[in-house]
């Protein structure tokens, strides 16, 4: 079954520098990939999706993610971080046969001003 | 259109009570997925129903149960509350529930058992 692996439970950044968050996937391309932000006390939120064909993935406040297969990558990126990105990031993929969403753990973003 | 409401927020029991969690899906939406976060484990999939019927089941023991009504409002039911089940439960819906389809999320029920 496909799986993820997110590298960093917490990663800190100053307001204004770039935001890099990793996320690898298991095993084969998978047809799809996603970028989910949960908010203090909030339910997640879809950042961003890959399909197939797609390589550079724009998503919601000024996020992007660019799916490299030689380095099995779909790493979430923002040039310049705000305060208001302090969150819980997650990278999720359909699992097996299933179309249900296997989560990676997380990651923290913290924002310092 | 309003989102995903899940309701209580916010719930306390004890060990060995049991309790119903409420879900209503954005409308239109046909598939609820329920989920147990903690800072532990993570995300973990409990269930998913459709069309008032479990389609897809995570690894997780038999006193955590659900169902889904004609309305495709979901309630989840935890028996014999154990302290590992404090979590936030997290409850999505989509339509019509196929891969490419993204999940939203309702703001979830913080439980904690005493």
């Amino acid at each position: 079954a496909q799986s993820v692996t997110q590298l960093g439970s917490h990663v800190s950044v100053s307001e204004g520098a770039l935001v890099l968050l990793r996320c690898n996937y298991s095993s084969s391309v998978p047809p799809y990939l996603f970028w989910y932000v949960q908010y203090p006390n909030q339910g997640l939120q879809l950042l961003l999706k890959y399909t197939t064909g797609a390589t550079l993935v724009k998503g919601i406040n000024g996020f992007e993610a660019e799916f490299k297969k030689s380095e099995t990558s779909f790493h979430l990126t923002k040039p310049s971080a705000h305060m208001s990105d302090a969150a819980e990031y997650f990278c999720a993929v359909p699992s097996g046969g299933s179309y249900i969403p296997t989560f990676g753990r997380g990651t923290s973003l913290i924002v310092h001003p | 259109k309003a989102g995903v409401t899940q309701t209580p927020r916010y719930l306390i029991k004890t060990r060995g009570q049991q309790v119903t969690l409420s879900c209503s899906p954005i409308s239109g939406h046909r598939s609820v997925s329920w989920y147990q976060q903690t800072p532990g484990q993570g995300l973990q999939f409990l269930f998913e129903y459709f069309s008032e019927t479990q389609r897809n089941k995570g690894n997780f023991p038999g006193r955590f149960s659900g169902r889904q009504f004609s309305n495709s409002r979901s309630e989840m039911n935890v028996s014999t509350l154990e302290l590992g089940d404090s979590a936030l439960y997290l409850c999505a819906s989509s339509f019509p529930g196929q891969e490419n389809n993204e999940q939203f999320f309702g703001p979830g029920t913080r439980l904690t058992v005493l």
